[in-house]
């Protein structure tokens, strides 16, 4: 069960996009619609952003998005703000009622 | 609204065992709709499921960490338990606690979380 591959790091100007990859195995982001994305600010408490690939959550911003093709899960963030910088964590179902998360994007916002 | 908090030694020495608790509030520990998991993140690292329990006592864990981990639950005082044997400077840690929500036919994503407690192995 090894760790899904995110980018270590993105950047964006504010009112860009981007995107943050996530990258499994057929045994979990290929298999299942169980992932999830968690934005994460440094002493504070994860906050789910997307679940089940491409839900968003009540409350959280249209500007989030989510996708999934294949074992590669992505989340977009459109209209960046300054707000979004964080680091963002995906994270997927891998089966036997067992989860893997990836090592984390930190977004920084120019 | 569900609230989580971590609560245990922000210290434990090399080879002891690690002991925190998760108490829940705002909803029952004992509902269907959710099982109880604990994920921790090493300074500089990403975040790590290390196992999850649902009220009835069922438990599924990382199988990096089975031998060491034993999470318990009590469903009278709403709270549940991570036990992490044989520490070493490697398991410090933000732990955190997190409810994992039924939906859309399965156990589905972590959706809400505790504040984390940082737990440092060292003599």
């Amino acid at each position: 069960q090894s760790a899904l591959t995110q980018p270590a790091s993105v950047s964006g100007s504010p009112g860009q996009s981007i995107t943050i990859s996530c990258s499994g195995t057929s045994s979990d982001v290929g298999s299942y619609n169980l992932v999830s994305w968690y934005q994460h600010h440094p002493g504070k408490a994860p906050k789910l952003m997307i679940y089940e690939v491409n839900k968003r959550p009540s409350g959280v911003s249209n500007r989030f998005s989510g996708s999934k093709s294949g074992n590669t899960a992505s989340v977009t963030i459109s209209g960046l703000q300054a707000e979004d910088e964080a680091d963002y964590y995906c994270c997927s179902y891998a089966g036997s009622s067992t989860w893997v998360f990836g090592g984390g994007t930190k977004l920084t916002v120019l | 609204q569900l609230q989580l908090q971590e609560s245990g030694p922000g210290l434990v020495k090399p080879s002891e065992t690690l002991s925190l608790t998760c108490t829940v509030s705002g909803g029952s520990i004992s509902s269907s709709s959710y099982f109880w998991g604990w994920i921790r993140q090493p300074p500089g690292k990403g975040l790590e499921w290390i196992g999850s329990i649902f009220y009835s006592g069922t438990t599924y864990y990382n199988a990096s960490l089975k031998s060491r981990v034993t999470i318990s639950v009590d469903t009278s005082k709403n709270q549940f338990s991570l036990r992490l044997s044989s520490v070493t400077a490697a398991d410090t840690a933000v732990y955190y606690c997190a409810s994992l929500l039924y939906s859309s036919g399965s156990y589905s994503y972590f959706d809400c979380w505790g504040q984390g407690t940082l737990v440092t192995v060292s003599s």
